[in-house]
């Protein structure tokens, strides 16, 4: 049974520069939450997709958008990067969106912007 | 939101002492889990816990919603217990607190 995973694993860019990272969930789940996490802090949430749909956003700015595809594989964009957009990425997956089901997560992916 | 508060912040035990770690949230929730994050950043599963106590081998946890708290018991800790544990309370998505640095010497 694969668990979430992510990719890729490290990433290095330059402020002003785009960035796209993929998330694959948990075999059966069908939603898919990315979080950010800074050093020293909690992850915090950014949004959650279910059915190809944004269906809840935390406190981030338009720069950060998703999409999910038919599989239930997602993606998280940010744009016009900042070195304060520098930090882990996390990737969970739940089944049945917007529940209260018990969510798994991925490995991360550490992004560094110069 | 949901406002969580962790404590202990840091924690230093000595191999097989036991601990309790305690989180605090603001509101009524939905589900509560525990993980353990480990140095290199995966967030490992141990508790779905909206209410009541679970047992897995050295660790537990008990969470009484109505009083708005949750309680993770390590007992003989590991070096390997090493990290930072979260809560995370959920009312329509998962809330992290700050964490317990936690660090188990030999």
């Amino acid at each position: 049974d694969a668990g979430v995973t992510q990719s890729p694993t490290h990433l290095i860019k330059t402020r002003g520069q785009q960035v796209t990272l993929r998330c694959s969930p948990k075999s059966g789940h069908d939603t898919v939450s990315w979080y950010q996490q800074a050093l020293g802090q909690g992850p915090q949430f950014i949004f959650q997709y279910y059915e190809e749909e944004e269906r809840q956003r935390g406190n981030f700015p338009d720069r950060f958008s998703g999409h999910q595809f038919p599989n239930y594989s997602s993606e998280l964009n940010v744009n016009a990067l900042l070195l304060g957009d520098s930090a882990l990425y996390l990737c969970a997956s739940l089944w049945g969106g917007g529940s209260y089901n018990e969510q798994f997560f991925g490995p991360g992916t550490r992004l560094t912007v110069l | 939101g949901i406002q969580v508060e962790q404590s202990p912040p840091d924690l230093i035990l000595q191999e097989g002492a036991n601990s309790t770690l305690r989180c605090n949230f603001s509101d009524s929730v939905n589900n509560l889990q525990w993980f353990h994050q480990n140095p290199w950043g995966q967030l490992i599963n141990l508790f779905y816990i909206p209410s009541g106590t679970k047992q897995n081998g050295r660790l537990s946890a008990t969470t009484v919603a109505t009083e708005r708290y949750s309680l993770l018991y390590i007992s003989s800790s590991q070096t390997t217990d090493s990290g930072v544990y979260f809560c995370a309370p959920s009312g329509s998505r998962l809330t992290f607190g700050e964490g317990t640095q936690l660090t188990v010497n030999p």
